[in-house]
């Protein structure tokens, strides 16, 4: 079984820290994801990453950051927390080819206060 | 406009009372219609893929179904361990998936 591991299951950051949340999957996948989840929004792409050091914009990148220095792992990074980013966030990764769905883990809920 | 719309938001049904949650899609070029589970404080499970019109898909209770225009994920005779919330993602053409926001269901005993 694919099995993608979140660093943090709960995270409370103050507004204008450097936060990082960690990503690692254990299926030697190529791509990889950073969503976040919010209410009534449901799930939004905010970066992936198809190999290792290549980054994309998903659609809401703006106050993120990513990096990719080894392929089982993917980092984001908030440069600036602001509370407006406090929200539940899923790192997903798949391999390539037709069809192949994407594996998330649990999750890590993040709290700027 | 949003390219996967799901409905309803919430159901809540019996035990054993079967219902159907819908998907429905605008992208053209589908390259994969995607359903999930999602229990509370987890990440999505996946459940199913499906690629072309009439195809369907079966896991014990659950039957996904597809159309040119949306998808079904029927839920026969459910059962309390069944509430969830169901996510449904489109794939079009190379690009990234891009999620519905998803029907809550509620099997009471």
């Amino acid at each position: 079984d694919v099995k993608v591991t979140q660093s943090s299951r709960y995270l409370v950051k103050r507004t204008g820290e450097k936060v990082f949340l960690e990503c690692v999957q254990d299926m030697d996948h190529e791509n990889m994801f950073w969503y976040r989840q919010d209410p009534g929004l449901g799930l939004r792409l905010i970066y992936f990453s198809y190999d290792v050091k290549m980054k994309e914009k998903g659609d809401i990148p703006e106050g993120y950051s990513v990096s990719r220095e080894k392929k089982e792992r993917f980092s984001l990074i908030l440069e600036s927390a602001s509370t407006n980013q406090t929200s539940m966030y899923l790192c997903a990764s798949t391999s390539t080819g037709e069809g192949q769905p994407q594996h998330f883990g649990d999750g890590t809920r993040l709290s700027i206060l | 406009e949003d390219q996967v719309t799901q409905s309803p938001e919430a159901l809540r049904l019996q035990e054993g009372e079967s219902s159907s949650l819908n998907c429905s899609y605008t992208v053209s070029g589908l390259r994969g219609l995607f359903w999930y589970r999602q229990d509370p404080g987890k990440g999505p499970e996946f459940l199913f893929t499906l690629y072309s019109a009439g195809e369907e898909k079966e896991k014990e209770r659950l039957k996904a179904t597809l159309t040119k225009k949306e998808s079904f994920l029927h839920i026969t005779a459910p059962k309390p361990e069944d509430s969830a919330t169901y996510l449904c993602a489109v794939k079009e053409g190379y690009s990234t998936l891009t999620f519905g926001k998803g029907t809550m269901l509620l099997v009471s005993p």
